[in-house]
């Protein structure tokens, strides 16, 4: 069964401190690995979408990375306005092109 | 340039009464997925539709729930007979093909008293 594992469940930085938001997963043919931003009340908003090992993608202070296991969501010097729950969602293989998704990390980003 | 859009945000229903959600996927986009999310839940796939057909009903009760997606129109998720177990924020989302990024809406957040 896929599945999608995320962690730490909750980060508290200060601000400027970065670090490392972690999503392993087990799918059975990996179609793309996708990370969202949920503020409270709203909608996930799409970030970044990564498709095989070895890929990077990066925006402002964000950067995505894959292995063949696991992806990071790596923020650098991070702000008060990155606070947000973020999610890791695994589209895998078959005829269905339904998403499962972590249950996030909550980033609480201190001035 | 609108996103995708859900209607109604909130809504209120007592136990026993239908609910009906609205989404109208982004312009262009054909293939639409409703997704539930409940409280220190992740979000949970619910239905995957293209116009006119269901492709992927899996992660739907098989009672009392439907969704639909016209060929004219938004697609409906339609509740009937709610319980309080079904309070919960529902999500629409549209991709362009299949296998793109889904781009959600703002969710609707029914509560059931």
């Amino acid at each position: 069964e896929d599945q999608v594992t995320q962690s730490p469940e909750a980060l508290r930085l200060q601000e400027g401190e970065s670090s490392s938001l972690n999503c392993s997963y087990t799918v059975s043919g990996l179609r793309g690995l996708f990370w969202y931003r949920q503020d409270p009340g709203k909608g996930p908003e799409f970030l970044f979408t990564l498709y095989s090992a070895g890929e990077e993608k990066e925006k402002e202070r964000l950067k995505a990375t894959l292995t063949k296991k696991e992806s990071f969501l790596h923020i650098t010097a991070p702000k008060p306005e990155d606070s947000a729950t973020y999610l890791c969602a695994v589209l895998g293989g078959g005829a269905t092109n339904k998403l499962i998704f972590g249950t996030g990390t909550l980033l609480a980003v201190q001035p | 340039n609108a996103g995708v859009m859900q209607n109604p945000r909130h809504l209120v229903r007592r136990r026993g009464q239908e609910a009906r959600l609205r989404c109208s996927p982004v312009k262009g986009h054909s293939h639409v997925y409703w997704y539930r999310q409940l409280p220190e839940e992740g979000l949970k796939f619910m239905v995957y539709l293209q116009k006119e057909n269901i492709i992927d009903e899996s992660g739907m009760p098989k009672e009392r729930f439907s969704a639909e997606f016209p060929k004219e129109g938004p697609s409906i998720l339609r509740i009937q007979q709610v319980v309080r177990g079904d309070s919960a924020a529902y999500f629409c989302a549209s991709s362009p093909t299949g296998w793109d990024e889904q781009y959600f809406g703002p969710g609707t957040r029914l509560t059931v008293t």
